[in-house]
């Protein structure tokens, strides 16, 4: 079935330094790739997306990258502040099912 | 923006009971809904797309008689956990697209989700 993997599990970054965080996706009908940040207990909130005619976007410190060849989309978080700490979800849309395969995670922390 | 919202955020029942959530989109209607199950410091996984007026969709290795779902309007899905055991106890949330945006309309929106215990 359609996957979509993510690394990776836990990051740590000193405060103002950048993080990524990459996944890759299996099914060839995906179309939308949003990134999610989810604080323990809360429901994941959007906070950048790229659709697949798109190569890059960039809204203030953060950054996605897609690469639909080879199948992968990155998340570029620059200037990393302690409040950037959560988890953070890529998520792979299938455009016909309108199905979202969400990634398995990573623990971002930022150290001050 | 599109607010969905879910009912209750939290539930603790006892062991062989049954639990509906609630999920309903706000301002606007969704044809669609999807129910996802979250274990703590795992990642949100699908259990079923909910159609309006018609059976939901169940993903692979969730058991449509244990986990019922009803879509009878377009404003509210509701998940039904049946005779609940510990094992259940997770934190569920639910998901609508509003199908009203055109091309933004891959964008979904959360409900704020619902933990439950099973004692």
């Amino acid at each position: 079935g359609e996957n979509v993997e993510q690394h990776p599990s836990t990051l740590s970054v000193q405060e103002g330094d950048s993080a990524v965080i990459k996944c890759t996706y299996s099914d060839s009908a995906s179309n939308y790739f949003p990134w999610y940040k989810q604080e323990l207990g809360k429901r994941p909130q959007l906070i950048i997306d790229i659709r697949s005619n798109v190569g890059e976007k960039k809204d203030q410190r953060i950054a996605v990258t897609l690469n639909k060849t080879a199948k992968h989309f990155s998340l570029h978080i620059t200037e990393t502040q302690p409040e950037d700490s959560a988890v953070y979800f890529c998520a792979a849309l299938n455009g016909g099912t309108y199905k979202y395969i969400f990634g398995t995670g990573t623990r971002l922390k930022v150290l001050a | 923006g599109a607010v969905v919202s879910q009912h209750p955020s939290r539930v603790i029942c006892k062991s062989g009971t049954s639990v509906k959530i609630e999920c309903r989109s706000l301002d606007f209607q969704a044809t669609t809904m999807f129910w996802y199950r979250q274990f703590p410091k795992q990642s949100l996984m699908l259990m079923a797309t909910s159609n309006e007026g018609s059976k939901a969709t169940y993903e692979q290795g969730v058991e449509k008689d244990k986990f019922l779902i009803n879509h009878a309007s377009l404003t509210l899905s509701t998940l039904t956990v049946t005779s609940a055991h510990p094992e259940d106890s997770s934190f569920y949330i639910c998901s609508a697209r509003d199908p009203g945006q055109g091309l933004a309309g891959n964008t979904i929106y959360f409900g704020e989700g619902s933990w439950l215990t099973v004692v």
